[in-house]
């Protein structure tokens, strides 16, 4: 299994950046999948997940209403469209199947950096 | 919003047991995972539904749950073990995961 990342760089406050997942050697439209991100030196936040279909997506409180998390299940590619960035949304960002009731296989990329400031 | 809290720190010399607890509301009706994360790695999975350890993680990984409060237990820890360990689950109403405070081990 292989989660690759990109997209990241650095984007002055207020701008957009889209991150892209691409995802092989796993039934990748079988499985829900999140983003997750690390602040440089600090604890891992979950930060949004979309449905195995593509129909249900959940965000946390902090990307609320400026994140957006979609799939393209023909191109095993997850994506994270980021607008209104702020300096703290500076972090590393993974995308990841993360192990469930149901599913317990478990897998990370090695996640894209995104940095933003002025 | 939904808070899973660990100790900052556990410090414990080689061979030792290391205990991480995790405690959070709805972690009698949610499962429990864990993770270990080394320095510029993505974290890696060592426990997941409370207890159950995926194939090649060392038998000394062990999970248990109590209740608010879930424990991960390192026995006989070695120097490779030293890593930051973060627990991981669903709100009570299973809508967003969260991720604990995270926990550096620290092997004397």
């Amino acid at each position: 299994v292989q989660l690759v990342e990109s997209g990241g760089g650095v984007v002055q406050p207020g701008r957009s950046l889209r991150l892209a997942c691409a995802a092989s050697a796993f039934t990748f439209s079988s499985y829900g999948m999140h983003w997750v991100r690390q602040a440089p030196g600090k604890g891992l936040e979950w930060v949004a997940v979309i449905s195995y279909d593509g129909s249900n997506k959940k965000y946390a409180d902090s990307v609320k209403g400026r994140f957006t998390i979609s799939r393209d299940d023909s191109k095993n590619t997850l994506y994270l469209q980021m607008n209104s960035l702020r300096v703290e949304d500076t972090a590393l960002y993974f995308c990841a199947k993360l192990s469930s009731g149901t599913n317990p296989g478990d897998y990370w990329g090695q996640g894209t950096l995104v940095t933003v400031s002025s | 919003s939904y808070e899973l809290t660990q100790p900052p720190s556990v410090s414990v010399s080689p061979g030792q047991t290391a205990r991480i607890t995790c405690s959070g509301d709805a972690l009698p009706r949610q499962f429990a995972y864990w993770y270990q994360q080394k320095p510029g790695q993505a974290p890696i999975l060592v426990i997941y539904k409370d207890s159950e350890r995926p194939s090649g993680i060392p038998e000394r990984f062990s999970g248990s749950s109590s209740g608010t409060t879930v424990t991960l237990t390192i026995s006989g820890v070695q120097a490779e073990d030293e890593a930051d360990y973060y627990c991981q689950s669903a709100d009570s109403s299973d809508t967003y995961r969260v991720f604990g405070t995270g926990t550096k081990v620290t092997v004397l």
